[in-house]
């Protein structure tokens, strides 16, 4: 079964606004939440991470939020922009190193 | 610094034949991933790999599919008598730290687009 469940699939947003992400999970020995970028033909990026002893994290116009009560996390891209456009996906892991991936979010930045 | 390098980047075999796929991690990497991306899909952890030793590979298909990665060259991901089904994108993944270890952090290379006929 899908371990991360990731919405939306797929993402329109104007440029200068907010691009949100949303991923939830079930399992609570998931310890360490990663945000990959990919752009077509490339491998994916790490972009930001966050640890649940944390609520929120931001780096750049990105920024993690983090509800471990709800087993939810979400991007929040702020300014998008239309080089912004790509594919994003969350994951979690253990300590076991497996990671998890969500099914992946297409967001479109209209100029 | 060079990233994680995979080779070829794009492979087409025909049925019944097999793919090999190889991946040089970072420098200083010793732990390697490989993982299957299908179309409009997410990443499928496939095997977890360390030097000449196989440490999950829990997501690797039972039958066709190995992997090695020795202690010396790159790793290996390994397909016999490929079908139509194993055409996808292949990614390696290094980490500088491996089991046990808490938040740690995974580098992608460029992928392997195979593409079976």
């Amino acid at each position: 079964q899908q371990q991360v469940k990731q919405s939306p699939q797929s993402l329109i947003v104007q440029k200068g606004g907010i691009s949100i992400i949303n991923c939830a999970y079930e399992n609570t020995a998931f310890d360490y939440f990663p945000w990959y970028q990919q752009f077509p033909g490339k491998g994916p990026a790490l972009l930001i991470a966050i640890r649940p002893d944390v609520s929120e994290k931001k780096e750049g116009r990105f920024t993690i939020s983090f509800n471990k009560s709800a087993k939810q996390f979400s991007l929040h891209i702020m300014d998008s922009q239309p080089g912004d456009s790509a594919t994003y996906f969350c994951a979690a892991n253990t300590s076991s190193n497996q990671f998890y991936f969500g099914t992946g979010t297409s967001l479109t930045v209209i100029p | 610094n060079a990233g994680v390098m995979q080779n070829p980047r794009h492979l087409v075999r025909r049925r019944g034949q097999e793919a090999r796929l190889r991946c040089s991690p970072m420098k200083g990497h010793s732990h390697v991933y490989w993982y299957r991306q299908l179309p409009e899909e997410g990443l499928k952890f496939m095997v977890y790999l360390q030097k000449e030793n196989i440490i999950d590979e829990s997501g690797m298909p039972k039958e066709r599919f190995s992997a090695e990665f020795p202690k010396e060259g790159p790793s290996i991901l390994r397909i016999q008598q490929v079908v139509r089904g194993d055409s996808a994108a292949y990614f390696c993944a290094s980490s500088p730290r491996g089991q046990g270890s808490q938040s740690y952090e995974q580098y992608f290379g460029p992928g392997t687009r195979l593409t079976v006929t």
